[in-house]
C-alpha cells in the first residue's frame, strides 16, 4: 500500500536561514509526488510537482527514488513561508487519488 | 474562472442526524474528489468521480457514507446516521482532463457532530 510519511509535525527556523521539509514514501510503483501548501485561513493548493521540476516562491524538490524521498527545501526562509505543509503522491498519468503525509507546520520567526 | 467551492462551510449536527454537504468544482473539470480530514492529520481519499460515474469509493468509511453526482457537475457527499467520528473537515478537489492529477481544492466543510 502506498504511504506518505511526514516525520517533523512542527519545524520552526529564523527569517533568512535555509529549509527542508521531509517526506519519504512507499509505492510499489512508480508514483507522481507533489508538495501542497496551506496558509492561515486559506485552501489547500499545489505548490509543485516533481514531473515539472520548477522552483516555485523559491522552493524546490527533488525525487530521490534510491531513498524514496522528496524532500522540499529552500536556501532562505521568509516570513510568508509560515504555513502547513503537506506532501502527497499519486499514480502516473492518470487522475487518481492523492495520499497525504501528515503534514508539517512551518513557523518562520526573524 | 471560480475556483472549486463547498457549502456549507461550517455543519454541526447531532448524533444520529443525516448530512449533505455539496460542492462545486471548476467548470469544465471531469474528475472530482472527495476527501475527509480530521484534526491533526492529512486528507484522506474517500471518493472519486469521471463526469458523472463514481469510479472508486474505496475510501468510503462505512455505508454510511453515499457520494453522487448525478450530471457530471456537482457533486454531494452525503452521511447518514452521523457519528462523533465523522467530525473532520471534508475537501473536494476537481481536476482537468489535460492536467489530470493538478487538483483543485475547494475551502472545505468543517462538519462538528454533537
Amino acid at each position: 500500500a502506498q504511504r506518505v510519511t511526514q516525520p517533523e509535525k512542527l519545524l520552526s527556523v529564523f527569517k533568512g536561514a535555509p529549509v527542508e521539509l521531509k517526506c519519504n514514501y512507499s509505492y510499489s510503483g512508480s508514483p507522481e509526488l507533489f508538495w501542497y501548501v496551506q496558509y492561515s485561513r486559506q485552501r489547500l493548493q499545489l505548490l509543485l510537482r516533481h514531473i515539472s521540476r520548477e522552483s516555485i516562491k523559491g522552493f524546490t524538490a527533488d525525487l530521490n527514488k534510491g531513498e524514496t524521498s522528496f524532500h522540499l527545501k529552500k536556501p532562505f526562509a521568509q516570513e510568508e513561508d509560515s504555513a502547513m505543509y503537506y506532501c502527497a503522491l499519486s499514480y502516473t498519468g492518470t487522475a487518481s487519488k492523492l495520499t497525504f503525509g501528515t503534514g508539517t507546520r512551518l513557523q518562520v520567526t526573524l | 474562472g471560480a475556483g472549486v467551492s463547498q457549502s456549507p462551510r461550517y455543519k454541526v449536527a447531532k448524533r444520529g442526524q443525516d448530512v449533505a454537504l455539496r460542492c462545486d468544482p471548476i467548470s469544465g473539470h471531469v474528475s472530482l474528489f472527495w476527501y475527509q480530514q480530521a484534526l491533526g492529520q492529512g486528507p484522506e481519499f474517500l471518493t472519486y468521480f469521471q463526469n458523472e460515474a463514481q469510479l472508486d469509493k474505496s475510501g468510503l468509511p462505512s455505508d454510511r457514507f453515499f457520494a453522487e453526482r448525478p450530471e457530471g457537475s456537482v457533486s454531494t457527499l452525503k452521511i447518514q446516521r452521523t457519528q462523533q467520528e465523522d467530525s473532520a473537515v471534508y475537501l473536494c478537489a476537481s481536476s482537468s482532463r489535460t492536467s489530470v492529477n493538478e487538483q483543485y481544492f475547494g475551502p472545505g466543510t468543517r462538519l462538528t457532530v454533537t
